[in-house]
């Protein structure tokens, strides 16, 4: 099972919106809204953000959004803030009863 | 405290063989799936494994279906990984982390434990 297609990087000012995609195949992403995104800091723990594609967890910030079309998920930061640099990961179950995570965004707040 | 942490980690031979353990803490642990994902040197995570609540289903990658295995002692709050026949490319930190019931995401991780896979 190949990784889950993400940008390598993007970026934003603060106070910008930045949306980071997530592209799987009808066997992942397109299969189920089983899509969870996860920021980790390097040298911390990840973080569960968003779960089954839009739902956000207690204690998340309301700018952090999920969505999906098709065979792609979306994450939206809103309101970019400084501390939202970090990695961010998606991942999906798959019809073989796995999962696979996507490749991984570096997000820069410039 | 709600927490888990991984223990077992260190430096192997290629071909060796190494355990992991998985102890959690401070929630009821015979409820979740536990799953370990790594993030080998410079990439990114990759999932690896889980083990449902009553150790009966496990899966695994196709990257080590065949050399890793699952097992969780539900008593003691455990989940170990049996890892075989190990490659350089296993060389990672491996995570542990809390799956929830029913749903198909992990909402706890472990802060990790290094393997090394080098002659």
């Amino acid at each position: 099972q190949s990784a889950l297609t993400q940008p390598a990087s993007v970026s934003g000012s603060p106070g910008q919106s930045i949306a980071i995609s997530c592209t799987g195949s009808s066997s992942d992403i397109g299969a189920y809204n089983y899509v969870s995104w996860y920021q980790h800091h390097p040298g911390k723990v990840p973080k569960l953000m968003i779960s089954d594609v839009s739902n956000r967890p207690s204690g998340v910030s309301d700018r952090f959004s999920g969505s999906k079309s098709g065979n792609t998920a979306s994450l939206t930061i809103s309101g970019l803030q400084a501390e939202d640099e970090a990695e961010y990961y998606c991942m999906s179950y798959t019809t073989s009863s796995t999962y696979v995570f996507g490749s991984g965004t570096k997000v820069a707040v410039l | 405290e709600v927490q888990l942490v991984e223990s077992g980690g260190g430096l192997v031979q290629p071909g060796g063989s190494l355990r992991l353990s998985c102890a959690a803490s401070g929630f009821t642990f015979s409820n979740y799936w536990i799953h370990w994902v790594r993030q080998a040197p410079g990439k990114g995570l990759e999932w690896v494994s889980r083990i449902r609540y009553d150790g009966r289903i496990t899966d695994y990658a196709d990257s080590v279906k065949g050399r890793f295995a699952v097992s969780r002692d539900n008593a003691k709050n455990t989940v170990d990984v049996h890892m075989n026949s190990l490659r350089a490319e296993d060389t990672a930190v491996y995570y542990c982390a809390r799956g929830v019931p029913d749903h198909y995401y992990v909402d706890l991780w472990g802060r990790g434990t290094l393997v090394t896979v080098s002659s």
